[in-house]
């Protein structure tokens, strides 16, 4: 069973660099048909999808964070990594990682989000 | 594309049936759209994908239906465990992914 868990500071400074990291336990984060999503939810809102990494490698970021964020992968300790750059309070949020499932049926593809990490609270304050 | 949904809360009693709005600006395919549940605390759950299909462990009582730019998510009857946030979610373009604002559905 595929289990995830971020970790991070919890306090982060305004224009300092939060890195966050996802450990995937249960399964290998460079095989399979599957990406590997970050998210944040601010308290009280929305879920915001920041980016994801293929098992290849590559990534794709939202392009409302692009310029901040960079994603990337430690395949031998199974882990995860998320940087944000030149934080502000408005990047106070829980962090998930969670992993991208893709099942093809019928000629029709379905990309959905099945296995959650529990999430992390970042607070951006001096 | 933005994804609206509505009741922004929904007052029922555990019994009774719950029906759940996701409208989006644009529409896309049924393939694309699924439906989270969220409890305090907790990470998001999946339940629906693909519009109308149960994901594995999801109770009978959850289905999805709706096509184009209106999708709807029927709980039919309300069991306690229920009472929780639910969260639309669009597969697209750019952004990847997006998700509706959330319904809350709280006990009367």
């Amino acid at each position: 069973q595929v289990q995830l868990q971020e970790s991070g500071p919890g306090l982060v400074k305004p224009s300092q660099t939060l890195s966050l990291t996802c450990t995937v336990s249960g399964g290998s984060i460079s095989s399979g048909n599957y990406y590997w999503s970050w998210l944040r939810q601010p308290a009280g809102k929305r879920l915001e999808w920041i980016g994801h990494m293929y098992t290849s490698g590559t990534t794709i970021y939202n392009p409302s964070l692009e310029s901040r964020v960079t994603m990337s992968r430690d395949p031998s300790k199974n882990q995860l990594s998320l940087t944000v750059s030149s934080v502000t309070a408005a990047d106070t949020a829980v962090y998930f990682c969670a992993r991208e499932g893709i099942q093809l049926r019928s000629g029709y593809y379905y990309y959905y989000m099945d296995v959650w990490g529990k999430g992390t609270t970042v607070t951006v304050s001096s | 594309i933005v994804l609206t949904q509505s009741p922004g809360t929904l007052s029922l009693s555990p019994g009774e049936r719950a029906t759940l709005s996701c409208r989006a600006s644009q529409s896309f395919g049924t393939n694309y759209l699924n439906w989270y549940q969220q409890k305090p605390g907790q990470a998001p759950s999946l339940l629906i994908y693909g519009a109308s299909n149960r994901a594995t462990g999801v109770p009978d009582r959850f289905s999805g239906s709706g096509s184009g730019t209106d999708f709807t998510l029927t709980i039919s009857r309300l069991e306690p465990e229920d009472f929780a946030v639910y969260y639309c979610q669009q597969y697209g373009r750019s952004p990847r992914w997006t998700f509706g604002q959330g319904t809350k559905v709280e006990i009367k």
